[in-house]
């Protein structure tokens, strides 16, 4: 079965810090990995996806992410974060279920950007 | 613009009621999905739609339902049999399958009264 883990549930940073927010998945066969962002009381917005290809994915807002497939990871990184950053982020891996795809999820990490 | 629609955007149940909250998209997607999101626990799979008339149970169904009738609507039933409602609850839809990114709605918080 497909999993995902985050490895970090709180990642605090000062405005302008490089982050990382860690991202590990469990699949068997290949895979379809996406960053949503959740901002509060709101839906999820897509960050950015890998499918295929080059394992460095570009999204918005500046954000990008590596897909390593010998380390099954697919973290999150931005070089410069702003107090707009501040969110809780999605690492998803589309899985096969019974009568189509869904995403699993990961528990979540929340990204606190201070002055 | 195409986009979900969910609503209310608050929501409360007495003890005993079945509450409905609603799930429209006009994108023209064919699968349509319910997560409920508690804190710290990322989104579980309530129920998923791939096609009208058509649905299956994910991870957490106990004491919920759905209906598919139409393509752009995925109406979801909190029902009594619930015993711990409250939480967060997003519905989704995307076009196929595999690499299709989910689209999500704005949520609806679901309280006990």
């Amino acid at each position: 079965a497909q999993s995902v883990t985050q490895l970090d549930s709180q990642v605090p940073v000062f405005e302008e810090a490089p982050v990382e927010l860690r991202c590990n998945y469990s699949s068997s066969v290949s895979v379809y990995l996406f960053w949503y962002v959740q901002y509060p009381n709101q839906g999820l917005q897509l960050l950015l996806k890998y499918l295929s290809g080059s394992t460095l994915v570009k999204g918005i807002n500046g954000f990008e992410a590596e897909f390593n497939k010998s380390q099954t990871s697919f973290h999150l990184r931005k070089p410069s974060v702003h107090i707009s950053d501040t969110a809780e982020y999605f690492c998803a891996v589309s899985a096969f279920i019974q009568a189509g795809t869904a995403l699993i999820f990961g528990k979540g990490t929340t990204l606190s950007v201070s002055s | 613009d195409g986009g979900i629609t969910q609503s209310p955007k608050y929501l409360f149940r007495k003890e005993g009621q079945n509450v409905t909250l609603s799930c429209e998209q006009n994108l023209n997607h064919d699968a349509m999905y319910w997560y409920r999101q508690d804190p710290g626990q990322g989104l579980r799979l309530i129920y998923y739609s791939q096609i009208v008339n058509d649905f299956q149970k994910g991870d957490i169904a106990e004491g919920y339902s759905v209906s598919r009738e139409k393509k752009e609507s995925f109406p979801l039933t909190v029902t009594s049999a619930q015993k711990n409602p409250t939480a967060f609850y997003l519905c989704a839809s995307t076009k196929g399958t595999g690499g299709q990114p989910q689209h999500f709605g704005d949520g609806t918080r679901l309280s006990i009264l």
